[in-house]
C-alpha cells in the first residue's frame, strides 16, 4: 500500500488560512470516508484533530476543518496562530484491514 | 483522562527480538480496539498493527507480517508488540493508540518508545 501524497511544506502568516491536500486513490480516500488528520509538534506524540474526513473531536478548535472530494482530502486551518506550526499527517482506511498515512506536511507560520 | 504509557524500547541487534508494552488507563480498555504506529527518525508515520477488543482479530502492515505479533491482556489493561527478526529499517519510535469507531480514528496516543536496531 503506497503512502498518501501530501505537500512537503506549506506556510502562512498569522491570521491567514492554509490548506493541506492529501491525495490517494479509489482504494483508500476515494473508497471510504474514513480519513483522519493528525498534528504533531516536534518531539511530541501525534494529536487527533479530524476524523471521518470532516468531523472534529471535542476540544479541537473550529479553526481546523476537513473536506474530501474524490480521491483527495484536505485540511484547512483558518486564523493561523503561532502554535499551529507543526507537522500534519493525513490517514485513510485502505481496505483489506489496512491503514495508510500521508508523508506529512510541515506548516510554517511566518 | 486516557493515559497510554509505552515501554520496552532500546538498542537491539539485527535479527534480535524485543517486546514492547503499552499500559492503558482512564477508559474501558476491554471495549477498545488498540493499535501500534511507528515513526522512523525524521520520517513520517506508518501504521504497524491493530487488534480487536478480545484479541482474536489482528492485522498488520505487510512489512512486519510474520515477524511482529500484537497481543493484549485485558486484565492488565495492556497491549503488546512482540518484534522478532528485527532489521535496521524497523528503527523507529513506536506509539500505541486507541482506535475509535472506525479504523482511522486513532484517538489517544502514548508518548512513544524508541527502538534502535543496530550492531
Amino acid at each position: 500500500q503506497s503512502a498518501l501524497t501530501q505537500p512537503r511544506s506549506v506556510s502562512g502568516s498569522p491570521g491567514q488560512s492554509v490548506t493541506i491536500s492529501c491525495t490517494g486513490t479509489s482504494s483508500d480516500i476515494g473508497g471510504y470516508n474514513f480519513v483522519s488528520w493528525y498534528q504533531q509538534h516536534p518531539g511530541k506524540a501525534p494529536k487527533f484533530i479530524i476524523y471521518d474526513a470532516t468531523k472534529r473531536p471535542s476540544g479541537v478548535p473550529d479553526r481546523f476543518s476537513g473536506s474530501k472530494s474524490g480521491n483527495t482530502a484536505s485540511l484547512t486551518i483558518s486564523g493561523l496562530q503561532a502554535e499551529d506550526e507543526a507537522d500534519y499527517y493525513c490517514c485513510s482506511f485502505a481496505g483489506s484491514y489496512s491503514l495508510v498515512f500521508g508523508g506529512g506536511t510541515k506548516l510554517t507560520v511566518l | 483522562e486516557v493515559q497510554l504509557v509505552e515501554s520496552g524500547g532500546g538498542l537491539v541487534q539485527p535479527g534480535g527480538s524485543r517486546r514492547l508494552s503499552c499500559a492503558a488507563s482512564g477508559f474501558t480498555f476491554s471495549n477498545s480496539w488498540m493499535g501500534w504506529v511507528r515513526q522512523a527518525p525524521g520520517k513520517g508515520l506508518e501504521w504497524v498493527a491493530h487488534i480487536d477488543q478480545g484479541g482474536s482479530a489482528r492485522y498488520y502492515v505487510d512489512s512486519v507480517k510474520g515477524r511482529f505479533t500484537i497481543s493484549r491482556d485485558n486484565a492488565k489493561t495492556s497491549v503488546y508488540l512482540q518484534m522478532n527478526s528485527l532489521r535496521a529499517d524497523d528503527t523507529a519510535v513506536y506509539y500505541c493508540a486507541t482506535v475509535g469507531s472506525n479504523w482511522s480514528k486513532l484517538e489517544s496516543w502514548g508518548q512513544g518508545t524508541l527502538v534502535t536496531v543496530s550492531s
